[in-house]
């Protein structure tokens, strides 16, 4: 079965860290790129960064650069959100979900197909 | 970075009706254009990709057009089940980005 399975919720107090994992299954997971997209409460998607489990490249959204690392280990299938020094408007759902198809020259894109359950963290003091 | 206009942001309709939200495009993508459905709660779902292409297992009374920067989703007879919230997204390029979504109600 198809499927991204996300880390279960995260309470943090503002400044902190947290990790936010997602185990792929179902297909080769070196094979695709993975997106994270976060949905503050009533709010939009947001995206957040990309990485190519291919080769590791990753692509960052402006908002978050150095305040954000995406990375995958091809070991356990499984992707990674690094959220440093956190905010409160930093609560949200966060969700992965696979964006692309990786070949040795480049990745290719049509939409974000497989999402995961989402991930709720909460910034509160 | 290229930024997604989508309208309205909400409609209000009833079932059978025929829905058409629009969604336009910064700059040029061709067709690199996808589109979500997001019930409360839960995670978005993809509904069509390529701008025009069905995702396995989407009902086809869901339809996607256009090129370049104008897109449309179109629902031919709404469902009780399409309640809900719809977002495009450019797959074009990164940043990847989407509209800020349009709420479907009753």
């Amino acid at each position: 079965q198809v499927q991204m399975v996300q880390s279960g919720t995260e309470v943090k107090k503002p400044g902190a860290s947290v990790t936010v994992s997602c185990g792929a299954s179902g297909y080769t997971f070196s094979n695709y790129g993975f997106t994270w997209v976060r949905q503050a409460p009533g709010q939009g998607l947001e995206w957040m960064g990309w990485i190519s489990a291919y080769n590791g490249n990753t692509k960052y959204a402006q908002k978050f650069q150095g305040r954000v690392t995406v990375t995958a280990d091809t070991s356990t299938s499984t992707v990674y959100l690094e959220m440093r020094s956190l905010r409160y408007d930093d609560t949200a759902v966060y969700y992965c979900v696979r964006d692309g198809y990786c070949t040795t020259t480049s990745c290719y894109s049509n939409a974000l197909d497989i999402w995961g359950q989402g991930t709720m963290v909460a910034v509160s003091s | 970075d290229i930024q997604m206009t989508q309208s309205p942001s909400s409609v209000s309709a009833s079932v059978g009706d025929r829905v058409t939200i629009t969604c336009r495009a910064s700059q040029g993508i061709s067709n690199s254009l996808a589109w979500y459905q997001q019930k409360p709660g839960k995670a978005p779902n993809l509904l069509i990709y390529g701008a025009s292409t069905l995702y396995s297992g989407v009902s086809s009374r869901f339809s996607g057009s256009g090129s370049g920067t104008d897109f449309t989703l179109t629902i031919s007879s709404l469902q009780p089940e399409d309640f809900a919230t719809y977002y495009c997204q450019q797959a074009n390029s990164f940043p990847r980005t989407f509209g800020q979504g349009t709420k479907v109600d009753i």
